[in-house]
Formats: structure tokens, sequence, C-alpha cells
């Protein structure tokens, strides 16, 4: 999980496998975000799921969110090479987003 | 094409010195913020700016003072610097900054070493 004071999850599978990473957070928040951040680039939305929806598809991503455990996962089915990346959930606040510290993903080709 | 500026790419400095770190945006957008990304604190959150106003400070020291002389500018004045202040800068854009729902836009940092 990527909240609190937990260190930085990583997490290396193969090519062609499935994932799922976990967010936990603190506060009340009405959308959790899910960035991707590849090496040497900033991070970039991937997908946005809102507090009445309780799973979100995308192509290969599926994000959930539980409110009521303020938890959320995202899925990647049939990983590439190219989902190398550093994965953080966001949780919106008042003019700011609050990243979580994120999950490491390696996949190998 | 990037839509989100940030220069220089790459900013040594001497402890004690100061720098001016660029952010232009070309998005549009009304917002500007500045997140701050290191080993022990990922994407932590610095300001945020709302039609050319602060909305927030989260950052504790008063070294570090954006400056945004245009809507789409918001510069990042470090004074004093220290190497616990070497980490990547990232500088980012939404719609508003009114709707806290918004997604942001962000550039591709500045990677910061004060020796």
């Amino acid at each position: 999980s990527q909240w609190g004071e937990e260190n930085l999850q990583a997490l290396s599978i193969q090519e062609g496998e499935d994932v799922t990473m976990n967010c936990s957070y603190k506060t009340y928040t009405t959308v959790v975000q899910w960035y991707r951040q590849k090496s040497g680039k900033g991070p970039a939305l991937i997908i946005l799921i809102r507090s009445n929806e309780r799973e979100k598809r995308s192509g290969r991503l599926r994000a959930t969110l539980d409110t009521s455990s303020q938890s959320s996962s995202l899925s990647i089915t049939g990983t590439l090479a190219t989902d190398t990346a550093v994965y953080f959930c966001a949780t919106s606040g008042y003019n700011k987003l609050t990243f979580g510290k994120g999950t490491v993903l390696l996949v190998s080709p | 094409d990037p839509k989100i500026i940030q220069k220089p790419k790459y900013l040594v400095a001497v402890t004690g010195s100061e720098k001016i770190l660029i952010c232009e945006q070309y998005l549009g957008h009304n917002a500007m913020y500045w997140y701050r990304q290191s080993a022990k604190k990922p994407l932590e959150f610095m300001f945020s700016y709302s039609y050319q106003k602060l909305m927030d400070n989260q950052t504790a020291s008063s070294r570090f003072q954006p400056q945004s002389s245009k809507k789409n500018h918001l510069d990042l004045q470090i004074t004093a610097l220290k190497p616990d202040d070497s980490a990547t800068y990232f500088c980012a854009s939404s719609q508003t900054g009114t709707n806290s729902n918004e997604r942001l836009f962000f550039g591709h940092g500045t990677k910061l070493s004060v020796l």
C-alpha cells in the first residue's frame, strides 16, 4: 500500500503478467487519480475514478475505489516492458493533489 | 512538443547561493503548481497559484518564493541553498485550480543538486 509511513513499494514481474497496486488514503476525497512516472519525466495521469464509481476501466488499466475503507487499486493486465514506471495514487484536497509514496513497477521482457 | 517548459533541466549550485527555476505553460491553464520530489519525500506539494494568486503554501521555509509575472509563468526562487534542497522540482498546471478534482499536467522537472 502506498500511503502512510510505508517505504516506496517495488514490484518486479515478467512481461505478460497481470499486476495490482494498492493505495490507501487518510482523508476524504471525491476523486482518486492514478499517475505514471517514467524515468526522467514528470508524472502523467493514466486513470481517474470518482467516489460514485466502484470501478473504472481504460484499455489494460482497471481502477477500483472503496470509499468505506478509503482504498483504491490499480490493475494492469498483460503488462508490457513499457509499463515500467513509478505509479502514484493521488487524492484531491483544497487547492492541491496529495500523492502517495508510489509503487515502482519493473516489467522485464 | 512539451506544453509545460521547465528550465534548466539540470542545475548545480553551491551552498548559500540563489537560483531561479523557470516554468512556462502553454495549455491555457489558469492554475500552476510546484512539487518537489526527492528520495525522502516523493512528490511533495509546495505551492499552488490560481489566476496568479497564491492559493496554498505548504513550504515551511521562506527561502522558497514563487514568482508569477504572467498567467502562464510560475518561477521558483530559492535563496540560501542547502544540500537538503537537492531534489527534482516539478512544475504543473491545471484548468482553474478551483476544482480540487482537476487533473494535473506536469513538466519534465528541474533536477537541482546543491554541493
